[in-house]
């Protein structure tokens, strides 16, 4: 299968310190990972695509000083919240798709709540 | 106008009913359909993956692509309470292309 997995599913965090959210693709490799942040009831709303490489694209609205992206590897990228504040407790989704398919597969997503 | 409209619901059924679930489109640049589940407090699940109009079927689950009409429809039959979740349609343009998402239909199969 294509399985993507995400880490940790939940934190807590006081406010003004970083969280790091992992996501890896386990068996496949993936030149593109996206992530979403998603508030309760809501859609997914797209933050930013993280390029194995190269910097992230973001989208229009995202502070990408305050949400940093690292594609390191083809299997893993990681997002971190720096100086979280309780505005930012959120559902932080992954996914990724094989090489450049069109299938997005997600992660099991992760719980942030800022204190 | 959006560029993509999905009833949120909630909708309810009885556990056999089959469930009609529908988005509209406008971006023509869409060229991939899919429809994932998601249940409470977890990622999305993908259900139906489609590229062409017309339908097709998997086990309960038969996904209806008119391109001409910009609609896409899941259908589900034999409902069970399992299917108890949220929705939803997404399209994108191409491979390694981001995806969009409709707002996500919450289903609800009563026994």
């Amino acid at each position: 299968g294509a399985v993507v997995s995400q880490h940790p599913s939940r934190v807590i965090c006081k406010s003004g310190t970083s969280v790091k959210i992992e996501c890896r693709s386990l068996d496949f490799q993936a030149t593109t990972m996206f992530w979403y942040r998603q508030f309760p009831k809501q859609s997914l709303m797209l933050m930013a695509t993280s390029n194995e490489g190269s910097k992230a694209t973001y989208e229009q609205g995202v502070e990408k000083d305050k949400f940093l992206i690292n594609h390191a590897s083809l299997t893993l990228s990681t997002l971190t919240v720096t100086s979280a504040h309780p505005e930012d407790s959120s559902f932080y989704i992954c996914s990724a798709s094989r090489d450049l398919g069109t299938e997005a597969f997600f992660g099991q997503g992760t719980r942030l709540t800022v204190v | 106008q959006k560029e993509v409209e999905q009833d949120p619901g909630p909708l309810s059924v009885p556990e056999g009913a089959i469930v009609s679930l529908n988005c509209t489109y406008s971006n023509s640049a869409f060229q991939y359909f899919m429809w994932y589940r998601q249940y409470s407090r977890k990622g999305p699940e993908l259900l139906m993956y489609t590229y062409s109009s017309g339908n097709k079927e998997d086990g309960r689950f038969t996904a209806q692509v008119d391109k001409s009409s910009k609609y896409i429809s899941l259908f589900i039959r034999d409902s069970q309470p399992s299917d108890s979740a949220t929705y939803l349609c997404a399209f994108t343009t191409g491979g390694g292309n981001k995806l969009t998402f409709g707002t996500g239909t919450q289903l609800k199969v009563e026994l």
